[in-house]
């Protein structure tokens, strides 16, 4: 079946410092989302990317629709101490009708 | 808007019960999906409902078994609950579960099985 890969697993950063992570597919998608799970929450919907290249901005988050399709990329500018959590991708192909979710990444930020 | 709501939003049960869980999607959205979160598996798909019909489902056993309202909200149910089965269990609801949709999730539900 699908199958999503984040990377990093983990990642621990200084406060203002710029984060980048990605997300990669065995199959091509026509949809990308982007979460971030806080802990005890549900996941929080923080940019949703439909084109093959898209680049969408929310704040000081940015998304890109790679070109291939079968990835995906969240860069965080700036980074603040509410960033830490969980950021989960989440991808869905032109055949399915759910969603397939990545293991996640776990943000630290270190004042 | 108010969000998507989910009710409890803990329980415990003993091995052996079943449980029933709600969830209110956001006015409007018709799709509603459920999702087993654990830190092992990560988020896992269960179901989706839309227009009170299952129109998806993941690779669980038959015990998990959901329904969903003329209102669209929606029910899951697992019978002969097993230790395995505690998780956050998360509902998302979207428009129409077709293209530019995206998913909303609730809080989440908390189930512990002792």
């Amino acid at each position: 079946g699908q199958q999503l890969n984040q990377s990093p697993q983990s990642m621990f950063i200084q406060e203002g410092e710029d984060v980048s992570m990605n997300c990669t597919s065995s199959s091509i998608f026509n949809t990308w989302l982007w979460y971030k799970q806080d802990p005890g929450e549900g996941p929080v919907l923080l940019i949703a990317l439909y084109k093959a290249g898209e680049l969408t901005s929310n704040g000081r988050l940015t998304a890109q629709f790679g070109i291939t399709r079968k990835d995906s990329f969240l860069n965080i500018s700036a980074s603040i101490p509410s960033d830490v959590g969980i950021y989960f991708c989440a991808g869905r192909d032109n055949y399915g009708q759910n969603f397939v979710f990545g293991p996640g990444t776990r943000l630290s930020v270190l004042p | 808007k108010a969000g998507v709501t989910q009710t409890p939003r803990y329980l415990i049960k003993t091995r052996g019960q079943q449980v029933t869980l709600s969830c209110s999607p956001i006015s409007g959205h018709r799709s509603v999906s459920w999702y087993q979160q654990t830190p092992g598996q990560g988020l896992q798909f269960l179901f989706e409902y839309f227009s009170e019909t299952q129109r998806n489902k993941g690779n669980f056993p038959g015990r998990f078994s959901g329904r969903q309202f003329s209102n669209s909200r929606s029910e899951m149910n697992v019978s002969t609950l097993e230790l395995g089965d505690s998780a956050l269990y998360l509902c998302a609801s979207s428009l129409a579960g077709t293209d530019y949709n995206e998913q909303f999730f609730g809080p989440g539900t908390r189930l512990t099985v002792l």
